[in-house]
C-alpha cells in the first residue's frame, strides 16, 4: 500500500541554523500539508500546497518557512533560522481529491533545537 | 474560526471493555468532514475512522464505531472489546469540505490520551 514517507526521522540542530526537512507523498496525491506537533499539544496546521505553490497557511507558518516540491516528488519544509522553540513533531501529509479523501500522513520529523 | 474540543485529557479502559471518547466541535459550515487519528508512542497519525457531515448514518469501522449528532455537534468515537493494541493518543479532527478558497486543512483537537489495562 503506498504511503507517505519523511526523512530523517530525527534531526538534531543548533539555534539558528537552517533545516531541511523531507517529504515524499504518495505518488498520485496532489495537495500537500504540513503540521507540527510541540510534544505534549496538540498537531497544528501550518501550510498546505497544491499546483506549485502555496493555498494557504497558518500564522505559525512566517517568513521563516518556506516550502517546495523541487522535482515533482519531493515536498520539503525549510526553517530558515531555527529557534528553540521549532523543536517539535513535523508531519507531512497528502491527499489525493480536493472535495473529498481523507490526507495521509508521514510517520513525522522529529527536530530537535539545540 | 473552526474548533475541536475534546475535554477528556485521559481515559482508561480494562481490555475487552468498551471505552468511549468524546469531540465536539464548532462550525458554521454545513458540509465537512470529521476523523479520528490515533497517534501510538511512536508518534505516527493513523486515521482510524472519518465521517462526512452530509450522511445521516454512523461510520464504522470494525471495532471502531462513531456516535456522530450534527446538531449538537458532537463526534464520540466508540471502541468496543478493547485491546492493549488500542492504547494511544486519539485526535478529533475536523475538515471544510474543501471548495472556494478552502484547500482542506485539519483543525484538530488536544486529544485523549486512552490506557488499556490487562
Amino acid at each position: 500500500e503506498p504511503e507517505v514517507t519523511q526523512t530523517p526521522s530525527h534531526q538534531v540542530t543548533q539555534m539558528g541554523q537552517e533545516v531541511i526537512l523531507r517529504c515524499v507523498p504518495i505518488s498520485n496525491h496532489l495537495y500537500f500539508y504540513w503540521y507540527r506537533q510541540i510534544l505534549g499539544q496538540k498537531v497544528e496546521f501550518l501550510v498546505s500546497f497544491y499546483n506549485n505553490e502555496i493555498s494557504e497557511k497558518s500564522e505559525i507558518f512566517d517568513d521563516q518557512f518556506s516550502v517546495e516540491r523541487p522535482d515533482g516528488s519531493n515536498f520539503t519544509l525549510k526553517i530558515r533560522s531555527t529557534k528553540l522553540e521549532d523543536s517539535a513533531m513535523y508531519f507531512c501529509a497528502s491527499r489525493r481529491d480536493r472535495s473529498r479523501g481523507t490526507q495521509y500522513f508521514g510517520p513525522g520529523t522529529r527536530l530537535t533545537v539545540l | 474560526a473552526q474548533t475541536v474540543t475534546q475535554s477528556q485529557p485521559e481515559m482508561s479502559v480494562q481490555e475487552a471493555e468498551t471505552v468511549t471518547l468524546s469531540c465536539t466541535y464548532d462550525t458554521s459550515e454545513s458540509d465537512y468532514y470529521l476523523f479520528w487519528y490515533k497517534q501510538p508512542p511512536s508518534r505516527q497519525m493513523i486515521l482510524v475512522i472519518r465521517q462526512e457531515a452530509y450522511k445521516q448514518q454512523n461510520a464504522t469501522e470494525n471495532r471502531f464505531s462513531v456516535n456522530f449528532q450534527k446538531a449538537a455537534k458532537s463526534f464520540s468515537l466508540k471502541i468496543s472489546d478493547s485491546q492493549l493494541g488500542d492504547a494511544a493518543m486519539y485526535f478529533c479532527a475536523y475538515r471544510r469540505n474543501a471548495g472556494g478558497t478552502s484547500y482542506g486543512k485539519l483543525t484538530f483537537g488536544q486529544g485523549t490520551i486512552l490506557t488499556v489495562h490487562p
